[in-house]
């Protein structure tokens, strides 16, 4: 069965610290992976996504990167963090060519930056 | 920007009652999805309906849909305490490659 895996849960960085969130995807190949971000009594604000590696569409422009180095590894970065990035980082994937498929989505990375 | 607008944004109710939750939307779907999200925790996705269907159900769920309206509702049947988490609906627009957009939600809680 697939599993996704989101790591760290809780972060605490300063202003201006670099920014590393990783994703990973088992039980899957080649699967279309997302970056979503949820302020506080908001809705998802999708960020990034991609549809193989090294490809990355960004949704929103802003102080945030993302990256594919693998086919089931997804990087969310910053080379510096300011405060208004503070929220809750989801992961997700879905099959590839999937036209009516659910997102799967990880437990999430609460981040707070002071 | 956000295709789908859940209302209301919070409800409160007992256990065993009735739970409804509408989504609106803009413009034309392939589809749209209900996710449920635990406090703190990722979404879970509880059920997708496809453009042309009308009702579809996944035991104590019952969704429809109205394209002419643009709008779609969630019914939980006999709740229970823990159904109390955030619903939200999200959308696949008709137009060409696209990700799902999300609504802001709605709050459930279920009082036993």
């Amino acid at each position: 069965s697939q599993t996704i895996h989101q790591w760290p849960a809780t972060l605490v960085q300063p202003v201006g610290s670099p920014l590393s969130l990783e994703c990973t995807v088992e039980g899957t190949s080649n699967p279309n992976l997302y970056w979503y971000r949820q302020a506080a009594g908001r809705g998802l604000q999708l960020l990034f996504y991609s549809v193989g590696i090294g490809q990355i569409s960004s949704e929103v422009p802003q102080n945030l990167s993302a990256s594919r180095p693998q086919d089931r590894q997804f990087i969310l970065s910053s080379k510096k963090l300011l405060l208004s990035d503070s929220g809750f980082y989801l992961c997700a994937w879905d099959g590839q060519g999937a036209y009516n498929s659910p997102l799967h989505f990880g437990n999430g990375t609460r981040l707070t930056v002071t | 920007s956000q295709q789908g607008e859940e209302d209301p944004q919070a409800l409160s109710i007992q256990e065993g009652e009735n739970a409804t939750m509408n989504c609106s939307y803009k413009t034309s779907i392939n589809n749209l999805q209900w996710y449920r999200q635990n406090s703190g925790r990722g979404l879970v996705h509880l059920i997708l309906i496809r453009s042309n269907e009308r009702e579809k159900h996944s035991g104590r769920l019952r969704v429809t849909l109205d394209t002419s309206k643009k709008s779609s509702s969630l019914l939980i049947t006999a709740s229970r305490a823990a159904d109390t988490a955030s619903y939200f609906c999200a959308t696949d627009a008709l137009e060409g490659y696209s990700t799902l957009t999300f609504g802001k939600g709605t709050m459930l809680l279920v009082s036993p």
